[in-house]
């Protein structure tokens, strides 16, 4: 079971470039998210999901864009990066109604990236 | 606005000596506290969900306790591979509970 898996793993872009974060996961989570981490703010929430074709805002949602033309894919779009976009990028899902044994997020291992 | 502190930033252990991380929230309406555990270049792993003032969950050599204001991860007797970043965090505001807002995280360093 692969779960949340995210590529690529590691990117340099220069400022003003564009490109996509991908994010696919195997398990069927209605809920996908997008968080950022940086040093000294924690994860904060940049986009999220709640099916195909529904997406919302989270804390932080400005210079990204998102879709959700399926269940299993949640991408997420720079489409003109900027040095503040420099960050660790996790995606995350879960079904989207908890129970006991589902309220758990499940994250992929993150994208490294650097705006220079 | 809803807020969530975690204290110590960092925290140096010797082996086998506990301690206690902390979790402090200031959210309506708690629809849940969350742990999770994070290593050095990996996503972030689930440890427990809290739901109600005075649950309290363990897993191995951790336990985690819930009260209105705040929730502890304490640690008996940890080892060097209990190093790691916790973080906790609660759902944001007026949302379900699958929209978290995290805290800044405690990185924990056990030495042999």
């Amino acid at each position: 079971n692969a779960g949340v898996t995210q590529t690529p793993k590691f990117q340099v872009l220069k400022t003003g470039q564009s490109m996509t974060l991908q994010c696919a996961q195997d398990m069927n989570h209605e809920y996908m998210s997008w968080y950022r981490q940086d040093p000294g703010m924690g994860l904060r929430l940049i986009h999220y999901s709640v099916g195909a074709g529904i997406t919302d805002q989270g804390e932080v949602p400005n210079g990204y864009n998102v879709s959700r033309s399926t269940t299993e894919d949640f991408p997420l779009r720079l489409l003109s990066a900027a040095p503040s976009q420099t960050s660790v990028y996790f995606c995350a899902s879960r079904n989207r109604i908890s129970t006991a044994t589902n309220e758990k997020l499940f994250f992929g291992s993150g994208t490294q990236l650097s705006v220079l | 606005e809803d807020q969530v502190t975690q204290s110590p930033e960092a925290l140096r252990l010797q082996e086998g000596e506990s301690s206690s991380l902390n979790c402090s929230y200031t959210v309506s309406g708690l629809r849940g506290l969350f742990w999770y555990r994070q290593d050095p270049g990996k996503g972030p792993e689930f440890l427990f969900t809290l739901y109600s003032a005075g649950e309290e969950k363990e897993k191995e050599r951790l336990k985690a306790t819930l009260t209105k204001k705040e929730s502890f991860l304490h640690i008996t007797a940890p080892k060097p591979e209990d190093s790691a970043t916790y973080l906790c965090a609660v759902p944001l505001a007026r949302g379900s509970n699958y929209k978290l807002t995290f805290g800044k995280g405690t990185l924990l360093t056990v030495n042999p």
